[in-house]
């Protein structure tokens, strides 16, 4: 089975310019979680989705960052301008919410973004 | 609010047994869950304890006491391929399954 897929694995580019990183949860997954990891602040929840709605950005750091889930199978996460201090691993992870809290996270292999 | 406490590091040789803590205040608590992060991978789930008691999963092993706020995670017969960091996570309620996560333990397996 498909796991979560995130694109692009890599990204490097000039601070002011615009990133826009993509995420395909797991087919069935109806909650989506977009996470920054760095080695000074470790795995920050940014924002997640359930049933493509937006139910907690209260961790996007501020109005450059922005994501949306425009259907169950896409979502993107978008930097702009972008700063040096973006420079992280973005993950984007997704599980299935019927009700319980213990259904595990799958996460996509990161991309991994420098501003330079 | 909510957080977890684990170590930063810890150091074990090949074949020995590791317990890794994880100690959380919550305002809700709906259990604990450990995931595992190779350098450069993506976390990876291990387990999950809603109730108290030990969990087992072929070498690892996973406690939690509710009554002590705390859990473990315990990893047998070490291997070096176990080395990884290892996050302890608490679900927020709502349902929709999202955690947070403790600032992670990095284990270091020697020969």
């Amino acid at each position: 089975d498909a796991g979560v897929i995130q694109s692009p694995r890599h990204e490097v580019t000039e601070m002011g310019q615009e990133v826009t990183l993509r995420c395909k949860p797991i087919s069935g997954h109806n909650s989506l979680f977009w996470y920054r990891q760095t080695m000074m602040r470790g795995l920050e929840l940014l924002i997640y989705f359930n049933n493509n709605v937006p139910i907690d950005d209260s961790g996007m750091p501020e109005d450059r960052f922005s994501a949306k889930m425009p259907n169950a199978s896409f979502s993107t996460l978008k930097i702009q301008p972008s700063e040096p201090r973006d420079s992280a691993v973005y993950f984007c992870a997704s599980s299935f919410s019927g009700g319980l809290v213990n259904q595990p996270q799958h996460f996509g292999d990161g991309t991994r973004l420098s501003i330079l | 609010g909510q957080s977890l406490e684990q170590p930063s590091e810890v150091t074990a040789v090949e074949g020995a047994i590791v317990q890794i803590n994880c100690t959380y205040q919550t305002s809700g608590f709906y259990g604990l869950s450990w995931y595992q992060q190779h350098d450069g991978g993506a976390p990876t789930f291990l387990s999950y304890n809603a109730l108290d008691g030990l969990e087992e999963t072929g070498r690892f092993s996973s406690f939690l006491s509710r009554s002590d706020s705390y859990g473990y995670l315990l990893l047998q017969e070490l291997q070096m391929k176990d080395s990884a960091s290892y996050f302890c996570a608490a679900p927020f309620s709502g349902g929709y399954n999202k955690l947070i996560f403790g600032a992670g333990t990095r284990l270091a397996v020697h020969p």
